[in-house]
């Protein structure tokens, strides 16, 4: 069965680091772009960026590049999603995707989601 | 800009139907979309991904109820049959290199 899973509800810190991981399996983990998508409480889908675990390929939405880091160790085929220093407005649920082909294309596989609450 | 625009409510009875519309931004009717479901307090799941054409390929387990269609720039997500499970938030998707959108979202109620 392809799954991802993702770590666990974090409740943090204002200035605080974080790092969330997305484990993929039951498909070859290098050969798939995987996404991370924020949802705020009440509020729609935002794509954030995409990593190619193949390569480390990274692209980033202009809402979130300098925000976040995303990342991949292919060796225990795992994606991350990481804060420097965490603000209240980082307060959502954060998910991610693996795209439907090997190339750019729809996410088919969600995993289900990491809480991350920022408060001091 | 890719944009896709997305009505913010939909509603019809129970064992009805209803159509759902998403609108790519002038100079993207050519991209393909996908449909994604949200049922409240749960993640999102993939139904289809839908090209300009109409042909649509649907996720795993995803019902015969669940179809999409293309007109122009317009793509469409139409449940027949309205059950209570399909009370949810829809959203729809779309990519070129190195982007990805999604709509804002639908909200359907079963009446």
């Amino acid at each position: 069965e392809v799954q991802l899973v993702q770590s666990g509800a974090e409740v943090k810190k204002p200035g605080e680091s974080l790092k969330i991981s997305c484990k993929g399996s039951g498909y070859s983990f290098t050969s798939y772009w995987i996404g991370w998508v924020r949802q705020m409480p009440g509020k729609g889908l935002e794509w954030m960026g995409i990593i190619y675990p193949g390569d480390s390929d990274t692209r980033y939405s202009p809402s979130f590049q300098g925000q976040v880091t995303i990342s991949a160790d292919k060796s225990i085929s795992t994606a991350y999603l990481q804060w420097s220093s965490l603000k209240a407005s980082d307060t959502a649920m954060y998910y991610c995707a693996r795209t439907a082909r090997p190339r750019w294309d729809a996410f088919d596989i969600w995993g289900q989601g990491t809480m991350v609450t920022v408060s001091s | 800009q890719l944009v896709l625009t997305q009505s913010p409510s939909a509603s019809a009875s129970l064992g009805a139907s209803v159509k759902l519309t998403c609108t790519l931004s002038s100079g993207h009717s050519s991209y393909a979309i996908a449909w994604h479901q949200q049922q409240p307090e749960k993640g999102p799941r993939y139904l289809m991904k839908l090209n300009s054409d109409g042909s649509h390929s649907k996720g795993d387990g995803i019902p015969d109820r669940f179809s999409g269609s293309s007109s122009g720039a317009e793509r469409y997500l139409t449940i027949s049959s309205l059950q209570s499970e399909d009370e949810a938030d829809y959203y729809c998707q779309t990519w070129g290199t190195g982007i990805y959108v999604f709509g804002t979202g639908t909200k359907v109620t079963v009446l």
